[in-house]
């Protein structure tokens, strides 16, 4: 069973920021919070990670709360380019097994 | 554009044929991933190779044979499969698996979509 909790979709207008929570109160001291996305008819896109401080790349902000049981990914300009599933899962590494995608958010940007 | 290139795209095929699936990756990667994803589901794990060397295999039927010939090339054999097996098949890369590879995100390739009929 996947470890982590999201709404099954949300919308957002564009030019706005997407805040997209997930629920991880299971999640393990070694385990990091992994974001991917999945654009319709394309392979899964990695976005960012973190352990337990707030990251921030090119593509977005990941927040995690201090319990890490629980963590926000933000857009923060979202574009229709944006509008994909995009996945929360908890994993202590990369590989394998461990990586194990839960049913994920429908994200539309609306223009 | 992704780093890892599967082939074909699209493959439709009979319950009878023999067909294979193809990936490759040139980013030095030493390990590399079948992911199988229906309709509308997120992708579910079906093996995993580790230094050429498999190391996970999820109860996959026998009629999906992984082949992984050298470090940039990972291969699905395909025999005697059901309607049901139609799917998109993908294939992931990353520099490493295990416990001290929080750092190597999967790279995926967009999948060879396939119908059996």
């Amino acid at each position: 069973d996947a470890k982590t909790t999201q709404p099954p979709s949300m919308d957002c207008a564009e030019g706005r920021a997407a805040n997209l929570p997930c629920n991880h109160s299971t999640i393990s001291g070694n385990e990091y919070v992994y974001w991917y996305r999945q654009v319709h008819s394309q392979g899964p896109q990695y976005i960012i990670h973190g352990l337990k401080n707030n990251e921030t790349n090119e593509m977005a902000s990941l927040i995690i709360t201090e319990d890490r049981k629980s963590s926000t990914l933000i857009l923060p300009h979202a574009t229709l380019r944006d509008t994909a599933v995009y996945y929360c899962i908890v994993s202590a590494g990369a590989g394998s097994y461990q990586l194990t995608f839960g049913k994920g958010t429908k994200l539309s940007v609306i223009p | 554009d992704t780093e890892v290139t599967q082939t074909p795209k699209h493959l439709v095929m009979g319950m009878t044929n023999k067909k294979s699936l193809k990936c490759e990756q040139h980013m030095g990667h030493r390990a590399m991933y079948w992911y199988k994803q229906k309709a509308k589901k997120p992708p579910e794990l079906m093996f995993v190779y580790s230094y050429e060397k498999l190391s996970i295999n999820e109860s996959v039927p026998s009629r999906f044979s992984p082949e992984c010939p050298n470090s940039s090339l990972l291969n699905l054999h395909l025999h005697a499969l059901q309607p049901e097996d139609s799917a998109l098949y993908l294939c992931a890369s990353s520099p490493r698996t295990g416990i001290t590879s929080y750092n190597s995100p999967l790279h995926f390739g967009n999948g060879t979509r396939l119908t059996v009929t």
